[in-house]
């Protein structure tokens, strides 16, 4: 089974609010991703967390705070968030973090209003 | 920088030919590459992942790796219409101690087959 779940599956907020996205793994994976992908766009990497610690922050800004609560568990909080946030929000996980192979969840569809 | 290019098409191929998907990679210190297949407003779905030179093959679908030209493909057989989607090349940066990076993507080749 290679099922990473996220929640929610869209979500629409204003640039006061503060939210939360969150991703769930049961496949003893120890490292854990975030990417952000815009329309037409690749996936760009924004977060690693490597047994529960991070790993890598490719230089997001502090609007954007990851937590990993456990190692099945990953979060994103949001908050005073811009329109030009509003993308496809995706969690992934690996065995490890190297060379291994990543498993991508469904993706949360955000839009900053 | 590394960079991954590939050709973002359209690449239309009749259904039942061969679909030929290729990418290229700058760093040469690149080891995991990886393709994934992306229907519109879907998630990534891993199709293949290869590591050595030379050729993988996993159903309808093989893998291509030339780690000296900095090239690697996609081949998939007998294409069929649900095969039309968006084929992302990735690759992943291995660090001299033993860390990684995630997943550097190019910006992916739009395949239709044409029924």
């Amino acid at each position: 089974d290679t099922e990473v779940t996220q929640t929610p599956k869209h979500l629409v907020m204003g640039m006061t609010n503060k939210k939360s996205l969150k991703c769930e793994q049961h496949m003893g994976h120890r490292a854990m991703y975030w990417y952000k992908q815009k329309a037409k766009k690749p996936p760009e990497l924004m977060f690693v967390y490597s047994y529960e610690k991070l790993s890598i922050n490719e230089s997001v800004p502090s609007r954007f705070s990851p937590e990993c609560p456990n190692s099945s568990l990953l979060n994103l909080h949001l908050h005073a968030l811009q329109p030009e946030d509003s993308a496809l929000y995706l969690c992934a996980s690996s065995l490890a973090q190297g060379a291994y192979e990543q498993y991508f969840g469904p993706g949360t569809r955000l839009t900053v209003t | 920088q590394k960079e991954v290019e590939q050709n973002s098409g359209p690449l239309s191929v009749p259904e039942g030919a061969i679909a030929s998907l290729n990418c290229t990679y700058s760093d040469r210190v690149s080891q995991s590459f990886f393709w994934y297949r992306q229907y519109s407003g879907k998630s990534p779905e891993l199709i293949m992942s290869i590591y050595s030179n030379g050729d993988k093959e996993d159903g309808r679908f093989t893998a291509q790796l030339n780690k000296a030209s900095q090239y690697v493909s996609l081949l998939i057989r007998d294409s069929q219409p649900s095969d039309s989607a968006t084929y992302l090349c990735a690759v992943t940066l291995m660090y001299s101690g033993g860390g990684a990076d995630g997943l550097t993507f190019g910006k992916g080749t739009h395949l239709i087959i044409q029924p």
